[in-house]
């Protein structure tokens, strides 16, 4: 059973360019996470999705970043017009459907956002 | 203060000493749960406590939480080399899928 895939594990981008960073949750799992490092400091969460449903995003600034996780296919983070400030890691989580699991979440690999 | 926040900020210890790390949190939780962040990687889920536990064991790990003082301590025992990380604690306020809020770590160094 593979764990939670990110991709890409690095990114550079030009300030301005759009960054798209993909996740894939543990199979069988339907809880998507988003959460942000920047150096030295602890992860901030940004968004809680369920397939076609954005359940929290109290986390996520208000401008140029969105999230989805469709039917098909991957969780997509997405950052427009991106500026410096948004070099950070971007770590993705999931969990299992239900209750019980008492909402252990298991993390991927990160990806990490470097702008030029 | 931040929801979660781990004491002290670094750690340096020898191979074999034992570690201990301190969270302190402000609100509420239904259990409160402690990873590790190995330099440049994703975080590995160490152990779960819950509100109604006050103290958990897993291998090397015991861990501690008091819900009046609103606190948790990690205590890893006959530390190596391989613990070298960062640990961070993170609470959960609803037990279901929700959010986790991270604390700011706690950087463990140990040397042979």
């Amino acid at each position: 059973n593979a764990g939670v895939m990110q991709n890409p594990r690095h990114l550079v981008r030009r300030r301005g360019q759009e960054a798209r960073l993909r996740c894939s949750p543990m199979k069988g799992h339907s809880h998507v996470y988003w959460y942000r490092q920047l150096p030295e400091e602890g992860l901030k969460f940004m968004v809680y999705l369920q397939k076609e449903n954005i359940i929290d995003e109290s986390g996520m600034p208000k401008e140029r970043f969105s999230a989805e996780f469709p039917k098909e296919g991957p969780s997509i983070l997405r950052i427009q017009q991106v500026v410096r400030g948004d070099s950070a890691a971007y770590f993705c989580a999931s969990s299992p459907p239900g209750i019980g699991n008492y909402n252990e979440q298991f993390f991927g690999p990160g990806t990490r956002l470097t702008v030029l | 203060s931040q929801q979660g926040e781990e004491d002290p900020q670094a750690l340096s210890i020898q191979e074999g000493e034992n570690a201990t790390m301190n969270c302190s949190y402000k609100t509420s939780i239904n259990n409160l749960q402690w990873y590790r962040q190995n330099s440049g990687r994703g975080l590995v889920h160490l152990i779960l406590i819950r509100s109604n536990e006050r103290e958990k064991h897993s291998g090397r790990l015991r861990v501690t939480l008091d819900t009046s003082k609103k606190s948790s301590s990690l205590l890893i025992t006959a530390s190596r080399a391989a613990d070298t990380a960062s640990y961070f604690c993170a609470t959960d306020v609803t037990g279901t899928a929700s959010k986790l809020t991270f604390g700011t770590g706690t950087r463990l160094q140990v040397t042979l």
